[in-house]
């Protein structure tokens, strides 16, 4: 079964430091989305991204943050400048066109640490 | 208020129980309803995806959408130690931006 992965697992920076979070969706979906989690908190969405652009943001993508679909295959979330509440699990979530029968999928996240 | 309820647990049941898992929401545009089951340090698998209200089985999985009381349901029948994990609720307006509950945390004894 075709799936989302993400790069890298673990992600060690120092605070102010600039950090690419690196995702393949899975091939023929169109939707990209990034969500990410605190430790013991709940899924918080990010961004969508469709069509080579931003379709929906949520207060916490702030100017700190882009994504960037580099390639045919690729999807970036960058953080320019590393702040300490910026640690959690960040996840990656693809789907097809917005029909009943296309859920999003989600990679198994990147783990990201600011020291 | 939160736009996603959903009891954190944990909730803790002998091997072969029925567990019935809840969350109750406040937007009424949501029409999409999913169900994600979540291992530790591992990302949301999606269990169960329903569109509007009614019903979906899955094998031991059964997903209940009410969309009069904003109440949906998941229930695992014949629970197993392998059925341990942290449920999500969902849902989205679109099939685009989800919105999540807390997760439940499941933990089935032998």
């Amino acid at each position: 079964e075709p799936e989302v992965t993400q790069t890298p697992s673990h992600q060690v920076t120092q605070m102010g430091q600039e950090v690419i979070l690196r995702c393949v969706p899975i091939s023929n979906h169109l939707y990209f989305y990034w969500y990410r989690q605190i430790l013991g908190q709940k899924v918080e969405f990010l961004v969508s991204f469709y069509n080579n652009e931003i379709s929906e943001k949520s207060e916490i993508f702030d100017d700190q943050f882009s994504v960037e679909r580099p390639d045919g295959s690729n999807f970036t979330l960058k953080i320019r400048s590393t702040k300490l509440e910026d640690s959690a699990m960040y996840f990656c979530a693809s789907n097809g066109q917005g029909l009943p029968d296309q859920p999003q999928h989600f990679g198994d996240g990147t783990r990201l640490s600011i020291l | 208020q939160k736009e996603v309820e959903q009891d954190p647990g944990p909730l803790s049941v002998p091997e072969g129980a029925i567990v019935s898992l809840n969350c109750t929401y406040s937007n009424s545009a949501f029409q999409y309803f999913m169900w994600y089951r979540q291992y530790s340090r591992k990302g949301p698998e999606l269990l169960m995806y329903t569109y509007s209200s009614g019903n979906k089985e899955d094998g031991r999985f059964t997903a209940q959408v009410d969309k009069s009381s904003k109440y949906i349901s998941l229930f695992i029948r014949d629970s197993q130690p392998s059925d341990s994990a942290t449920y999500l609720c969902a849902m989205s307006k679109d099939a685009g931006k989800s919105t999540f509950g807390d997760g439940t945390t499941l933990t089935v004894k032998p």
